[in-house]
């Protein structure tokens, strides 16, 4: 069945970097575009990302853009999120996901457990 | 971007009621609208995708409705498994953007 496993969160202080993996399994992640979004505690859902099944279209939300690439290893079947330059408002928990539907971008469906980013001084 | 307002932010309800949440986009988004539910410390789970359109494996007491604007996710007969928190999302374009959030409580 379809497994999204996110790893690479942790502590990290204002400023810094950090990169987030995602292991996906039980599809071909070269078929799908794929997502990340996050969740600040205690508040609601914010898309943060999408890339194209290929790798060729990527696009972000504002309040990411410049500082976060999203970038994938089909050859892996892993997805990443680099992320630079942190602020405290990026404190969440980082979910990828995958699309719904084969060779497009659509709807989020799949989605992983979550890994936590906490960025504190 | 656009603006997704969900209401109400919360609902209390009781097992057997139908209930109905409220998704409005602050343009025209056609039919580019899903709803997920959400269990506290778990993933977000797809129930109803291009507005009206039911995932596999989810109940057939939900259901969505709407197109344009405003949009309703109806769950017919509440169920105990059924209380979380539901969030909206629009496709239509980018960036993609979510509802605020609706927390459906037992009264």
């Amino acid at each position: 069945q379809v497994q999204l496993v996110e790893s690479g969160g942790g502590v990290v202080q204002p400023g810094r970097s950090l990169r987030l993996s995602c292991a996906a399994s039980g599809f071909t992640l070269s078929s799908y575009a794929m997502h990340w979004v996050r969740q600040a505690p205690g508040k609601g859902l914010e898309w943060v990302a999408v890339i194209s099944y290929d790798g060729s279209k990527k696009y972000y939300a504002d309040s990411v853009k410049g500082r976060f690439t999203v970038s994938r290893d089909n050859s892996k079947n892993t997805l990443y999120l680099q992320m630079n330059s942190l602020r405290t408002e990026d404190t969440a928990v980082y979910y990828c996901a995958r699309d719904r539907v084969t060779m497009g971008i659509g709807e989020v469906d799949y989605w992983g457990q979550g890994t936590l980013v906490t960025v504190s001084s | 971007a656009i603006q997704m307002t969900q209401s109400p932010s919360s609902l209390s309800a009781s097992v057997g009621d139908r209930v109905t949440i409220t998704c409005r986009a602050s343009q025209d988004i056609r039919n580019d609208l899903g709803w997920y539910q959400q269990k506290p410390g778990k993933a977000p789970k797809l129930l109803i995708y291009a507005a009206s359109s039911l995932q596999s494996g989810v109940p057939s007491r939900f259901s969505g409705s709407g197109s344009g604007t405003d949009f309703t996710l109806t769950i017919s007969s509440l169920q105990p498994d059924d209380f979380a928190t539901y969030h909206c999302l629009q496709d239509y374009n980018y960036p993609y953007t979510f509802g605020q959030g609706t927390k459906l409580e037992i009264k």
